[in-house]
């Protein structure tokens, strides 16, 4: 079965600096990866997807992600952060041949100027 | 513009009483997925829909119930049955099983 892990529940970082939410994820398949952003009481928005070719994928608003199959890790980055990044960031993995996908528990940025 | 709705945003309802939940696409997407949101505990999948009038089970499906007699709706049930009904309850939609989910804004129901 696959799994997802977000061992950080909460980032706080200050205005203008760098950030990395990690991820990790274990499946004996193919995967698809994706991290998705949540503002409060909203729905979640697509920050970006490795579906295959390029391990250094490009998302939305600055972010960035790079596919590691060794390390079985997806990990989010943004050299620097704006307070409107404060939300909550969740890693989500799918297996290529099937419908469902897996979330991860969420990472909470709180960024402060 | 294309997009999922749910509706309403917030909902309170008393304990014992059953309450459906609105899930509606126009993306013209096949299919159609129901989550529930807890704090820290992310979110799970209670049930999901590949094709019209077929749906399956989740990981958490006992107390909710679904339907989906059309291509664009996609209604939650939430039963007397479920134990724990205070929640966020988000629906998804996805063109195909290659692509990502797009999310509804999600509704609030907090059972008293």
């Amino acid at each position: 079965a696959q799994s997802v892990t977000q061992l950080d529940s909460q980032v706080p970082v200050f205005e203008e600096a760098p950030v990395e939410l990690r991820c990790n994820y274990s499946s004996s398949v193919s995967v698809y990866l994706f991290w998705y952003v949540q503002y409060p009481n909203q729905g979640l928005q697509l920050l970006l997807k490795y579906l295959s070719g390029s391990t250094l994928v490009k998302g939305i608003n600055g972010f960035e992600a790079e596919f590691n199959k060794s390390q079985t890790s997806f990990h989010l980055r943004k050299p620097s952060v704006h307070i409107s990044d404060t939300a909550e960031y969740f890693c989500a993995v799918k297996n290529t041949g099937f419908q469902k996908l897996v979330f991860g528990t969420g990472t909470r940025l709180l960024v402060s100027p | 513009d294309g997009g999922i709705t749910q509706s309403p945003k917030y909902l309170f309802r008393k304990e014992g009483q059953n309450v459906t939940l609105s899930c509606e696409q126009n993306l013209n997407h096949d299919a159609m997925y129901w989550y529930r949101q807890d704090p820290g505990q992310g979110l799970r999948l209670i049930y999901y829909s590949q094709i019209v009038n077929d749906f399956q089970k989740g990981d958490i499906a006992e107390g909710y119930s679904v339907s989906r007699e059309k291509k664009e709706s996609f209604p939650l049930t939430v039963t007397s049955a479920q134990k724990n009904p205070t929640a966020f309850y988000l629906c998804a939609s996805v063109r195909d099983r290659a692509y990502e989910q797009y999310f509804g804004p999600g509704t609030r129901l907090t059972v008293t």
